[in-house]
């Protein structure tokens, strides 16, 4: 099966704050992803890529940057940390983008 | 912008009943629909897709999908325990971004 890893599995970190979570896949996937779920939200997509050195703008990219340094490493940041970014952040990667995503574990993320 | 609306919000089925969850998109462009369930604490799986009018069937789970409608639902027969978890169902479109997911509806299965 497909193996996407995340690092840190759970962080606390304090309001305005940078925050870098990182994710790695071996798939060979093309596209990569990044979301977040709250309760009553389901998943939303923050930033997603499907080649080295470019990303795009998911549904609410404000407040968080992404970064995809190679095929298959994917970043989220968080520049200035806040409250409202407590949440779970899945990664996830896929063929393209009509295939099936395989999501890494989760991050756990609580701003102080 | 898409939207995928889920129905019930929440469901309690007794074990070995039938469960019965809904999903209809907004966008006529859509042609595919996913159902991934997530266990408590644990991160979506891919449970079942559709892409074609009709009923597909894999063990005791059972989709259908309307595309006039676009409409898709999924069935659980003789429920387990084991089936109570987040099920959320996601839509793409032919060069679409990504999927859409809705918000989930939450099974607990009792015994």
């Amino acid at each position: 099966e497909a193996a996407v890893t995340q690092s840190p599995r759970s962080k606390v970190a304090v309001t305005g704050g940078k925050v870098t979570l990182s994710c790695h896949q071996t798939n060979n996937h093309d596209y990569m992803y990044w979301y977040r779920q709250d309760t009553g939200h389901g998943l939303r997509l923050i930033h997603y890529s499907y080649v080295a050195d470019s990303t795009e703008k998911g549904d609410i990219p404000d407040g968080y940057k992404a970064s995809r340094p190679s095929q298959e490493n994917f970043s989220l940041i968080l520049e200035l940390a806040s409250l409202s970014q407590t949440a779970v952040y899945f990664c996830a990667s896929s063929r393209d983008n009509q295939d099936t995503q395989y999501f890494g574990p989760g991050t756990r993320l609580l701003v102080l | 912008q898409q939207k995928v609306q889920q129905s019930p919000e929440s469901l309690i089925v007794p074990e070995g009943g039938m469960a019965s969850l809904n999903c209809t998109s907004s966008d006529r462009n859509v042609d595919y629909f996913w159902w991934y369930r997530q266990h408590s604490g644990k991160s979506p799986k891919m449970l079942m897709s559709i892409f074609s009018n009709g009923e597909k069937e894999e063990g005791r789970f059972t989709v259908h999908l309307n595309k006039a409608s676009l409409h898709t639902s999924l069935h659980i027969r003789d429920s387990q325990p084991s089936d109570s978890a987040l099920y959320l169902c996601a839509a793409s479109a032919q060069g679409g971004r990504a999927l859409i997911f809705g918000t989930g509806t939450t099974v607990s299965v009792s015994p």
